[in-house]
């Protein structure tokens, strides 16, 4: 079945350092990737998307790109600010699952001033 | 923006009582999906409604859980009756399935938090 791994935390980072959070999965056909972000006291929302292979999904100063050669969709941004602090989730959408999205466990990152 | 409701926000109650969660998915939206959270066991998915039938809720436990969608404005998750390992954050998240390759983005409300004492 579907599955998807991600790095574990918490993640604590000092502001303007790089991060990367690790996620790589397992999905039968081609599926779509994604990260959300949960911020405190709020529900996911989504931060970026790719749906196939080579795509690179962005949103404020994140990225990630569809490795299919290595099942990877690692987060990365250049410069981390307090305001990044959240959990962030992997997730994939098979077209083969009827349950839609498959999450990661989360990972939470930490940025201090 | 369009949003996902759900109430209550907070919910204290005690062992044993019936306790109702309800959502508004987004005008337009035609699945539904309901999520709890904990530290623990992470973001789970209890129930999942396309064009309001339930596709799949293999995730819930049956004897106390229930989920329906009366219509296509409401959905609602009932634990009757509440135990304290219930307590958790409820989601609920609304999409538009429109088949192919699966990429559909979901929208979460705000959540439920449950706390059985």
């Amino acid at each position: 079945g579907d599955s998807v791994t991600q790095m574990e935390g918490p993640v604590t980072l000092s502001e303007e350092a790089f991060l990367t959070i690790n996620c790589t999965y397992t999905a039968t056909g081609y599926p779509s990737l994604f990260w959300y972000v949960q911020y405190p006291g709020e529900g996911l929302q989504l931060l970026l998307k790719a749906t196939k292979a080579d795509d690179k999904g962005s949103n404020k100063g994140f990225e990630a790109t569809y490795r299919k050669e290595t099942t990877s969709f690692h987060l990365e941004k250049g410069s981390v600010q307090v305001s990044d602090s959240a959990v962030y989730f992997c997730a994939l959408s098979s077209s083969g699952s009827a349950r839609q999205l498959t999450f990661g466990s989360g990972t939470q990152l930490t940025v201090l001033p | 923006d369009a949003r996902v409701t759900q109430t209550p926000r907070h919910k204290v109650t005690e062992m044993g009582q019936e306790v109702t969660m309800r959502c508004q998915p987004i005008l337009g939206h035609n699945t539904v999906f309901w999520y709890r959270q904990t530290m623990m066991q992470g973001l789970e998915l209890l129930a999942y409604f396309r064009n309001r039938a339930p596709l799949d809720d293999s995730g819930m436990p049956k004897d106390r859980f229930s989920a329906e969608m009366p219509d296509a404005t409401l959905a609602t998750l009932k634990i009757q009756p509440s135990e304290p390992r219930d307590s958790a954050v409820y989601f609920c998240a609304s999409g538009l399935w429109q088949g192919g390759t699966g990429a559909n983005v979901l929208t979460f409300g705000a959540g439920s938090r449950l706390t059985v004492l």
